[in-house]
């Protein structure tokens, strides 16, 4: 089965520019998440959807983040306007059923440098 | 303060020689997992451990996890240049969120 599709590989920005990222999961896969690794350290949880609705958004910054999955299936990753400390890979994952028992699918991630 | 902490952060030997790398925790969890991250990809997962006391194998790898299933190890026998990366532990946390430990980065020099 085709994996985790995710775009772009890279993208270096200025502070205070916007930019978008985005993801495809696997077919079928009714969770989706959105993780941020800055470098040195493990992921960190963003938000999860659960088909088109938000399950947990807790740990995005709102005031600068945004994350839609309208229909269901792909789902973008907004920041605007971008800080320094931005500069992180945003991982993108999706699981068959919710919750982590049985893994979850990674893409191969957009490496963002914020100048 | 980390709900996972791993240990050590970096690792570097050589080839052939065993290793161990430890994922603990003041809390109990249902299962644990552990994920290999190569460089410029995504973590891919390794193996789940459910049961306090199992151990499971995937060739040169054993994972165990603890007796109340509040920590669990690695141990790669005579590692090779293949098995670098950052290794990291992940329990599911709050019913469906998978959270991360900061990772081991292992270097295996030939």
């Amino acid at each position: 089965e085709a994996g985790v599709a995710q775009s772009p590989r890279y993208k270096i920005i200025e502070k205070r520019q916007s930019v978008a990222f985005w993801c495809n999961p696997i077919s079928g896969h009714a969770t989706l998440y959105w993780y941020q690794q800055i470098l040195g350290q493990g992921p960190k949880l963003l938000i999860q959807f659960q088909n088109n609705g938000v399950v947990d958004d807790s740990q995005l910054p709102k005031d600068r983040f945004s994350a839609e999955r309208l229909k269901g299936v792909d789902s973008t990753l907004k920041i605007q306007p971008a800080k320094l400390e931005d500069s992180a890979v945003y991982l993108c994952a999706s699981s068959l059923i919710p919750g982590g028992h049985y893994g979850y699918t990674f893409g191969s991630g957009t490496r963002l440098t914020v100048v | 303060t980390q709900l996972l902490e791993q240990s050590p952060q970096f690792l570097s030997i050589q080839e052939g020689e065993n290793l161990t790398v430890y994922c603990n925790s003041s809390s109990v969890f249902s299962s644990l997992q552990w994920y290999r991250q190569e460089p410029g990809e995504g973590p891919v997962l390794l193996v789940t451990v459910v049961t306090g006391g199992e151990v499971k194998k995937l060739k040169r790898l054993t994972f165990q996890f603890g007796d109340a299933r509040k920590d669990s190890s690695l141990h790669i026998t005579a590692a090779q240049p293949g098995d670098t990366g950052l290794y990291l532990c992940a329990i599911t946390y709050a019913g469906n969120m998978l959270t991360f430990g900061g990772g081991t980065r292992l270097m295996v020099k030939p």
